[in-house]
């Protein structure tokens, strides 16, 4: 069964715990994202990688680090230093080119910092 | 920076009925327009998508239309069904450059 999942589905930390949110494909797919969604707004891209031992960073990577040691695999950490992390974080993964093929979501991480 | 803007926020319709949502981008160079249904507690999937050398695409009873000269672009769903219930998300590309929506609720009352 082919696809994207993220473990927890649900997540709960104490302010300045660094955690970190697992994301898995099976999809051979070459790119991978990490984004951020918020009630009443649109997904935000925090980091998106390409290739193997290469990522970039979106519009809020402040705050956040990740890996890509594996092709399969693209773990998030949320650091301390992230000022408002309690949020529903999304892994996706595509085919090709970053950003210009369908995206593949995961169910989500809702993470609560308290 | 990209940036897109979508409306309604909210939008509720009889079954049967039509539902149009619309967004609209900044950059000229984004060329790549995904829709993506989200329902509660499941991570967004896509429903269509447009590449900006085409004006329009059509699949059953779901549409997109793009106005590359006015940057927008619009899903259309006819005959809607109490399981097109969800948050629809626009999203505007140029490469790595990925913007998406507020996002729609759009509710189909049977």
């Amino acid at each position: 069964d082919g696809g994207i999942t993220q473990s927890p589905k649900y997540l709960f930390r104490k302010e300045g715990q660094n955690v970190t949110l697992s994301c898995e494909q099976n999809l051979n797919h070459d790119a991978m994202y990490w984004y951020r969604q918020d009630p009443g707004q649109g997904l935000r891209l925090i980091y998106y990688s390409q290739i193997v031992n290469d990522f970039q960073k979106g519009d809020i990577a402040e705050g956040y680090s990740v890996s890509r040691e594996k092709k399969e695999s693209f773990p998030l950490t949320v650091t301390s230093a992230q000022k408002n992390p309690t949020a529903f974080y999304l892994c996706a993964s595509s085919g090709g080119l970053a950003g210009q093929y369908e995206q593949y979501f995961g169910p989500g991480t809702r993470l609560t910092v308290t | 920076g990209e940036n897109v803007e979508q409306h309604p926020s909210t939008l509720s319709v009889q079954e049967g009925d039509s539902a149009v949502i619309k967004c609209t981008y900044s950059d000229s160079a984004s060329n790549y327009f995904p829709w993506y249904k989200q329902e509660l507690g499941k991570g967004p999937q896509l429903i269509i998508d447009i590449r900006s050398n085409v004006g329009e695409k059509k699949d059953q009873r779901i549409a997109v239309t793009l106005n590359k000269t006015a940057k927008h672009f619009s899903l259309h769903i006819t005959e809607t069904q109490p399981e097109d219930s969800a948050v629809y998300f626009c999203a505007a590309i140029n490469n790595n450059d990925m913007r998406f929506g507020a996002g729609t609720r759009l509710t189909v009352k049977p």
